[in-house]
């Protein structure tokens, strides 16, 4: 069974604090791993990572996969107030529908002033 | 360009109501996608539709039923809620670059 587990749950921290959050995965016929934003609505894409070792930047956030070890990270460095979200992982896979995506629970981030 | 819009917002419904959830969008996907949020359980997967007039269950599909009629609209019907339908449903589609796009969400509560 497919599956995406995400630590920590839950994580609290101070403005200025750099945080690394964790995915594994087990993807039959994996495709990409994707990493999303979800404030009080609907997730929004960060970033789509499919091969290892590359790193994919976007101001204070990166994230790289590793496909032997079947991990990712995302990092955040100097986080804000505005941080403060729940960020999905999720592994795409070669589906019978051009993919589909697995989800992981999430990681529920609180960044205190 | 609207993107992919849901309606309603919210529905609050008794036990054993029926509904329909409504999805469209404007950006000419093909797949579009039916997942449900509760606390603690991420987003799980209902029904999804790889293209107009096919559809496929998810990992959650029990209780659920949809409809593709058109390549732009895609619904969600519960034909007797439950309680345990109480959920978020987020419709979603999923271009070839994997960038998934989510409606705003559907806060339903089934009394």
């Amino acid at each position: 069974e497919d599956k995406v587990v995400q630590s920590p749950l839950s994580l609290v921290v101070h403005e200025g604090d750099t945080v690394t959050l964790n995915c594994s995965y087990e993807v039959t016929n994996f495709r990409s791993l994707l990493w999303y934003k979800q404030e009080k609505k609907a997730p929004t894409f960060l970033f789509m990572l499919t091969s290892s070792g590359i790193e994919k930047k976007s101001g204070r956030l990166s994230s790289i996969l590793d496909k032997k070890e079947l991990f990712s990270i995302l990092n955040i460095t100097a986080t804000q107030t505005g941080d403060s979200a729940i960020y999905l992982c999720a592994g795409a896979n070669y589906g019978g529908s051009q993919g589909n995506l697995i989800f992981g629970k999430g990681t529920k981030l609180s960044v205190k002033p | 360009n609207a993107g992919v819009t849901q309606t309603p917002k919210f529905q609050v419904l008794k036990t054993g109501q029926s509904m329909t959830l409504q999805c469209a969008q404007d950006m000419n996907h093909n797949s579009m996608y039916w997942y449900r949020q509760d606390p603690g359980m991420g987003l799980r997967l209902i029904y999804y539709s790889a293209s107009e007039g096919t559809t496929d269950k998810g990992e959650v599909p029990n209780g659920y039923n949809v409809s593709r009629l058109n390549k732009r609209e895609f619904s969600l019907r519960l034909e007797s809620a439950a309680p345990s339908q109480t959920s978020v449903y987020f419709c979603a589609t999923l271009p070839v670059s994997d960038t998934q796009y989510f409606g705003p969400g559907t806060r339903l509560t089934v009394l």
